[in-house]
């Protein structure tokens, strides 16, 4: 089955500066790839995904780019702010059936 | 939260007693979900639904029942607690079809002493 990674669990950043998280992916026939940001107390909130046709997607300050040869994307977030501090979850799709398997997540820290 | 609910937000019980935690749509979705957050763990798959009647197991499916006799809700039975099963409940909701949004609800925190 597919088994998705994060990398890094932990990442603190300045204000101001960018944000890289990375996830791998095992399963070349995923063709959709979520990304999730949770907020203390909150449900996960989709907040960028990108399809296999296509290599990066940009929504303002956030992007996500797919690199389908080596199995992995990344989501970008530019010019960090406090409200970027949260927990993030990479998905990817399972073939054959309409489940997501995600990664633990990663806790991105934006330092003010 | 797209139109998702789920009900009780919190919950605390004792061990051996059942426990059925309720998620509700508004967003006429033929797909829902059941999953549990543990720390370490992130998101893991216990039930998911496929339309009315229709359910199959996920990843952590032991010790949990589903049942979903309506569009707009999907119960999750938990027929006699554990304390393992202290946990984040999460539902989220899809409308079909491979590689399309899953949305999530707010949450309930369950604590099984």
């Amino acid at each position: 089955g597919e088994n998705v990674e994060q990398h890094p669990s932990t990442l603190s950043v300045q204000e101001g500066d960018s944000a890289v998280i990375k996830c791998t992916y095992s399963d070349s026939a995923s063709n959709y790839f979520p990304w999730y940001k949770q907020e203390l107390g909150k449900g996960p909130q989709l907040i960028i995904d990108i399809r296999s046709n296509v290599g990066e997607k940009k929504d303002q300050r956030i992007a996500v780019t797919l690199n389908k040869t080596a199995k992995h994307f990344s989501l970008h977030i530019t010019e960090t702010q406090p409200e970027d501090s949260a927990v993030y979850f990479c998905a990817a799709s399972i073939h054959g059936n309409n489940r997501l398997a995600f990664g633990k997540g990663n806790q991105v820290v934006v330092i003010p | 939260d797209a139109g998702i609910t789920q009900s009780p937000r919190h919950k605390v019980t004792e061990t051996g007693t059942p426990v059925t935690l309720r998620c509700h749509q508004t967003e006429n979705h033929r797909y829902m979900y059941w999953y549990r957050q543990d720390p370490g763990h992130g998101l893991r798959l216990i039930h998911y639904s496929y339309g009315v009647k229709d359910t199959d197991k996920g990843e952590v499916s032991d010790g949990y029942s589903v049942s979903r006799s309506k569009t707009e809700d999907f119960l999750l039975t938990l027929e006699s607690a554990t304390s393992s099963q202290t946990s984040v409940y999460f539902c989220a909701i899809s409308s079909g079809g491979e590689g399309n949004e899953q949305f999530f609800g707010p949450g309930t925190r369950l604590t099984v002493l």
